[in-house]
């Protein structure tokens, strides 16, 4: 079956770095999200994307943050200057055009320091 | 935002039993409500659905039941395994965005 696959698993960088999480949805979806959750905590929505553009984000996705899909396959997060608080799983998502469900990948344990 | 919440933290319940998990949720203009089920170092796994217009939904030993009226949406798995022991999530859907409930951890007990 079709999965979405997610690198590297786990991350590890210094506050103020730059990192990108890197994912492939399933090759024939068209909507793509990323979402975190912090330890403990619920899984929150960060961003969704259509069309080569963002859809809608949530009050988390502020500048730091940016998304792209370079080329027919890949899909990465970027957060430009890493805060502890960023530390977090963040999770990859896609669907195809019904938009239900979205399908998850394994996650990327990201580690601020 | 407590857009969806799951009351109950975990749960135990006998093998071969029902597990009931239960959800709540905020706002009538949601679509689409859903379950996925997460093992520890994974990302969430869809397991069933149900959109806004029906009431019930069944797929095997899973059963979604949806109450508008109360905002209320369910889950049941009958019987129950022990592989069924996982952080239990419901979402909702409202335009592109999924909102998650917290989890509710199942124990199916041999």
């Amino acid at each position: 079956e079709p999965e979405v696959t997610q690198t590297p698993s786990h991350q590890v960088t210094q506050m103020g770095q730059e990192v990108i999480l890197r994912c492939v949805p399933i090759s024939n979806h068209l909507y793509f999200y990323w979402y975190r959750q912090i330890l403990g905590q619920k899984v929150e929505f960060l961003v969704s994307f259509y069309n080569n553009e963002i859809s809608e984000k949530s009050e988390i996705f502020d500048d730091q943050f940016s998304v792209e899909r370079p080329d027919g396959s890949n899909f990465t997060l970027k957060i430009r200057s890493t805060k502890l608080e960023d530390s977090a799983m963040y999770f990859c998502a896609s669907s195809d055009w019904t938009g239900v469900p979205l399908h998850f990948g394994n996650g990327t344990r990201l580690t601020v320091t | 935002d407590q857009q969806v919440k799951q009351n109950s933290p975990s749960l135990s319940v006998q093998e071969g039993r029902i597990s009931i998990l239960n959800c709540d949720y905020t706002n009538s203009m949601f679509d689409y409500f859903l379950w996925y089920k997460k093992y520890p170092a994974e990302g969430p796994t869809f397991l069933i659905s149900i959109s806004s217009i029906k009431d019930k939904n069944e797929d095997g030993r899973f059963t979604v039941f949806l109450n508008k009226s109360a905002k209320h949406l369910s889950l049941h798995i009958v019987p129950s395994q022990p592989g069924d022991s996982a952080v239990y999530f419901c979402a909702v859907r409202s335009g592109n965005q999924f909102y998650f409930g917290t989890g509710t951890s199942l124990t199916v007990i041999p």
